[in-house]
C-alpha cells in the first residue's frame, strides 16, 4: 500500500541553524501539508501546498519557514534559523484532491530537536 | 473559527471491553468531514475512521464505530472488543471541506489493560 515517507526520522540541530525536512507524498496525490506537534500538545497545521504554490498557511508559518516541491516527488519544509521552540514532531501529509473522501495520509514524522 | 474539544485527557479500558471516546466541535458550516486518528507510541498518525456530515448513517470500521450527532455537534468513537494494540493517543479532527487543513482536538490517551 502506498505511504507517505519522511526523512530524517530524527534531526538534532543547534539554535540558529537551517534545517530541511523532507517528505515523499503518495505519488498520485495533489495536496500536501505540514503539521507539527510539540511534545504533549495537539497537532497544529502549518501549511498546505497545491499546484506548486502555498494554498493556505497558519500564523505559525512565518518568514522563517518555507516549503518547496523541487521535483516530482519530494516536498520539503525549510526552517531558516531554528529556535528552541521549533523543537517538535513534524508531520507531512498528502491527500488525493479533486473528488473523494479527502482524507489525509500522514507520514511517520520527523522529530526535530533544537539545542 | 472551528474548534474541536476532547474532554477526556485519559481513559482506560479492560481488554475485550468497550470504550467510548468523546469529541465535540464547533462550526457554522453545514458540510464538513470528521475523523478519528490514532497515534501509537511510534507517533505515526493513523486514520481510524471518517464521517461525512451529509451522511446520516454512522460510520463503522470493524471494531470501530462512531456516534455522529450533527445537531449536538458531537462525534464520539466507540471501540468494541478492545485490544492491547489499541493503546494510543486518539485525536478527533475536523475539516471544513475537501483539502482544507485538519483541526485537531487535544487528544485522549487510551490505555487498554490486560
Amino acid at each position: 500500500e502506498p505511504e507517505v515517507t519522511q526523512t530524517p526520522s530524527h534531526q538534532v540541530t543547534q539554535m540558529g541553524q537551517e534545517v530541511i525536512l523532507r517528505c515523499v507524498p503518495i505519488s498520485n496525490h495533489l495536496y500536501f501539508y505540514w503539521y507539527r506537534q510539540i511534545l504533549g500538545q495537539k497537532v497544529e497545521f502549518l501549511v498546505s501546498f497545491y499546484n506548486n504554490e502555498i494554498s493556505e498557511k497558519s500564523e505559525i508559518f512565518d518568514d522563517q519557514f518555507s516549503v518547496e516541491r523541487p521535483d516530482g516527488s519530494n516536498f520539503t519544509l525549510k526552517i531558516r534559523s531554528t529556535k528552541l521552540e521549533d523543537s517538535a514532531m513534524y508531520f507531512c501529509a498528502s491527500s488525493p484532491g479533486l473528488a473523494g473522501p479527502h482524507e489525509q495520509y500522514f507520514g511517520p514524522g520527523t522529530r526535530l530537536t533544537v539545542t | 473559527a472551528q474548534t474541536v474539544t476532547q474532554s477526556q485527557p485519559e481513559m482506560s479500558v479492560q481488554e475485550a471491553e468497550t470504550v467510548t471516546l468523546s469529541c465535540t466541535y464547533d462550526t457554522s458550516e453545514n458540510n464538513y468531514y470528521l475523523f478519528w486518528y490514532k497515534q501509537p507510541p511510534s507517533r505515526q498518525m493513523i486514520l481510524v475512521i471518517r464521517q461525512e456530515a451529509y451522511k446520516q448513517q454512522n460510520a463503522t470500521e470493524n471494531r470501530f464505530s462512531v456516534n455522529f450527532q450533527k445537531a449536538a455537534k458531537s462525534f464520539s468513537l466507540k471501540i468494541s472488543d478492545s485490544q492491547l494494540g489499541d493503546t494510543a493517543m486518539y485525536f478527533c479532527a475536523f475539516m471544513t471541506s475537501g483539502n482544507t487543513p485538519l483541526v485537531f482536538g487535544k487528544g485522549t490517551r487510551l490505555s487498554v489493560i490486560a
